[in-house]
């Protein structure tokens, strides 16, 4: 399971504080995302990077916020403006456009009460 | 940008029965597209993936189907096992993107 770590597995945290989830890749590729799934639903892209210093919003950026200081890590804050950030948080990475793989971490659970 | 509808939503078969799941894209310059595996409370996995200068790829019990002209791609699965449960997820991108746009998914259910 090397390549795409996130960090911590399972996160708990009290409404109004900002949070900070781990995103960790050695696969040397250019472009990082970040998902949010709730239970039984599907992929909702939140932000993406394509290089480093460089970063977009997705369909759902509202109450995030990122940061990609170098190209292994991108870390993703979920701060107390959403509204609704109990949910499975998936990171991936791939090596940039065309034809290739998108590869996934094992994702953070992230509970806010 | 681009769309991408998939078709069940859910799905049951017995042990042994084929399981096909349909998506549909919009966008004609699409050109990758990847089908992932999702098991309970764990990262979406490939399975497999087609590129559009190819119409069909096969992997053991696993295939994918290509229509360009139509803009849907299919997955088959034969001699489903138990294992084979889980939650799939189609998924297109065009050459020039960085995003992957990705069907609903379709929770597939296999029944001994």
């Amino acid at each position: 399971d090397g390549g795409i770590t996130q960090s911590p597995k399972y996160l708990f945290r009290k409404e109004g504080q900002n949070v900070t989830l781990s995103c960790e890749q050695n696969l040397n590729h250019d472009a990082m995302y970040w998902y949010r799934q709730d239970p039984g639903q599907g992929l909702r892209l939140i932000y993406y990077s394509q290089i480093v210093n460089d970063f977009q919003k997705g369909d759902i950026a509202e109450g995030y916020s990122v940061s990609r200081e170098k190209k292994e890590s991108f870390p993703l804050t979920v701060t107390s403006a959403q509204k609704n950030p109990t949910a499975f948080y998936l990171c991936a990475s791939s090596p940039g456009t065309g034809p290739y793989e998108q590869y996934f971490g094992p994702g953070t659970r992230l509970t806010v009460t | 940008g681009e769309n991408v509808e998939q078709h069940p939503s859910t799905l049951s078969v017995q042990e042994g029965d084929s399981a096909v799941i349909k998506c549909t894209y919009s966008d004609s310059a699409s050109n990758y597209f990847p089908w992932y595996k999702q098991e309970l409370g764990k990262r979406p996995q490939l399975i497999i993936d087609i590129r559009s200068n190819v119409g069909e790829k096969k992997d053991q019990r696993i295939a994918v189907t290509l229509n360009k002209t139509a803009k849907h791609f299919s997955l088959h699965i034969t001699e489903t096992q138990p294992e084979d449960s889980a939650v799939y997820f189609c998924a297109a991108r065009t050459n020039n993107d960085y995003k992957l746009s990705f069907g609903a998914g379709t929770t597939v259910t296999v029944r001994a």
